[in-house]
């Protein structure tokens, strides 16, 4: 079936530091890309997403790449800090249903102080 | 506004008994999701609603698990028979709709469910 793949499940850097977690996806009809942060015992909030109709899109600290012939994401987290600890996840649209997303299994981001 | 809401918060149940979780999405909502998250796992699709059109049941794990959307809002998801391996966090989510799969969803805090 359709997946997502997501590395590294556990990712530790220094405050101030870059991050950077990357995606790969296996249905070549997904078009919608999200990124969802959880910290401990919420839900998942959207923090950026990315249309397949552009290649990069930035908001702050965080940017998104979308590859759509090698079929891989990427988010990056410039100049981390400690609140960015979380478990970070990607997701595919999934063209098999018109509205549900394929998940990776998350990334643990700890930034150190 | 409001966000998604869900309830209850945690839930423990012995196993065999069934149980009945509640989401209330984010109101003008026409689409509902609902995701099953194991233990340090991502999260698992278990079936969709859009608008009055037939659900989306394709990644329920079971016939032992069913959902209702009433009145195109409160959904519920009931879990017959619980099993241990049914212990997980539920978590539910709203979007706009639309039927595009590009919605961006809003998700609620979850009910954790441990099964005895």
């Amino acid at each position: 079936g359709e997946n997502v793949e997501q590395h590294p499940s556990t990712l530790s850097v220094q405050e101030g530091d870059s991050a950077v977690i990357k995606c790969t996806y296996s249905d070549s009809a997904s078009n919608y890309f999200p990124w969802y942060k959880q910290e401990l015992g919420k839900g998942p909030q959207l923090i950026i997403d990315i249309r397949s109709n552009v290649g990069e899109k930035k908001d702050q600290r965080i940017a998104v790449t979308l590859n759509k012939t090698a079929k891989h994401f990427s988010l990056h987290i410039t100049e981390t800090q400690p609140e960015d600890s979380a478990v970070y996840f990607c997701a595919a649209s999934f063209r098999g249903s018109q509205g549900n997303l394929i998940f990776g299994k998350g990334t643990k981001l700890s930034v150190k102080p | 506004g409001a966000g998604v809401s869900q309830s209850p918060s945690n839930k423990v149940t012995e196993k065999g008994k069934d149980v009945e979780l509640r989401c209330d999405p984010i109101s003008g909502h026409t689409a509902l999701y609902w995701y099953r998250q194991s233990l340090g796992q991502g999260l698992e699709f278990l079936i969709y609603f859009q608008g009055n059109s037939a659900p989306d049941k394709s990644g329920l794990p079971s016939d032992r698990f069913s959902a209702e959307r009433t009145g195109g809002s409160v959904s519920t998801l009931t879990i017959q028979r619980t099993q241990q391996e049914d212990s997980a966090v539920y978590l539910c989510a709203s979007s706009l709709g639309g039927g595009s799969g590009t919605d961006t969803q809003y998700f609620g805090p979850g009910t954790r469910l441990t099964v005895l």
